[in-house]
């Protein structure tokens, strides 16, 4: 089944530590977003590429950089982790040339900081 | 400022009950999508809505586009345990350059006891 894939599922890293997470798909999508969410509240859009274009959301923090190498992997680094950094971060994809921008989203990767 | 927001935040409600969400903005939307997320887990996509007035039905669930296009309600019909979840509205804007940005309401956050 085409998929939006995120590794790992969870993950702990240290207060200053870089991390880095991982999304995937097979839906041969070629937007690709990056959101943080936390307790409940609603994803927070961090970036998106349109193709190879990268977009950054204007109050994303300079901590916060991606990497999309090709259409099928995206990657989020945390370059100095603070506590404030703690949540759950979402990959999501969506097809541009549809009616919509229907969402995709991966299972999410839950980062703790400690 | 929130462009999109979601009423109620939390609601709780006994097995069998009806319920409504809403879902209101300022702005015009080319169309509103509808997710539902379990805890631990990334939103799965319920409905697009996407003509003013249009009525979609998913089983007990029940989706309306305001006539304006500028808000939309869920209605779900004899709620069930599995029903509880973050329930998220996202309307679509069309910006220049043609780029769509997707825009996530405030969220609400049923629980349904059995």
């Amino acid at each position: 089944d085409a998929m939006v894939i995120q590794n790992p599922r969870y993950q702990v890293t240290q207060f200053g530590k870089p991390v880095t997470l991982s999304c995937s798909q097979t839906l041969n999508h070629n937007v690709m977003y990056w959101y943080q969410q936390k307790s409940s509240q609603a994803p927070k859009l961090l970036f998106h590429y349109y193709d190879k274009d990268f977009n950054n959301e204007a109050d994303t923090p300079d901590n916060f950089q991606s990497r999309r190498p090709n259409t099928s992997f995206c990657f989020l680094d945390i370059r100095s982790p603070g506590l404030g950094d703690a949540a759950m971060y979402l990959c999501a994809t969506s097809r541009e040339g549809g009616f919509t921008y229907e969402q995709y989203f991966g299972p999410g990767t839950r980062l703790t900081v400690t | 400022t929130q462009l999109l927001e979601q009423s109620p935040q939390f609601l709780s409600i006994q097995e069998g009950e009806n319920l409504t969400v809403y879902c209101n903005s300022s702005s015009v939307f080319s169309s509103l999508q509808w997710y539902r997320q379990e805890p631990g887990e990334g939103p799965v996509l319920l409905v697009t809505v996407v003509t003013g007035g249009e009525v979609k039905k998913l089983k007990r669930l029940t989706f309306q586009f305001g006539d304006a296009r500028k808000d939309s309600s869920l209605h779900i019909t004899a709620a069930q345990p599995g029903d509880t979840g973050l329930y998220l509205c996202a309307g679509e804007l069309r910006v220049s350059g043609g780029y769509q940005k997707v825009t996530f309401g405030t969220g609400t956050k049923l629980q349904v006891i059995p």
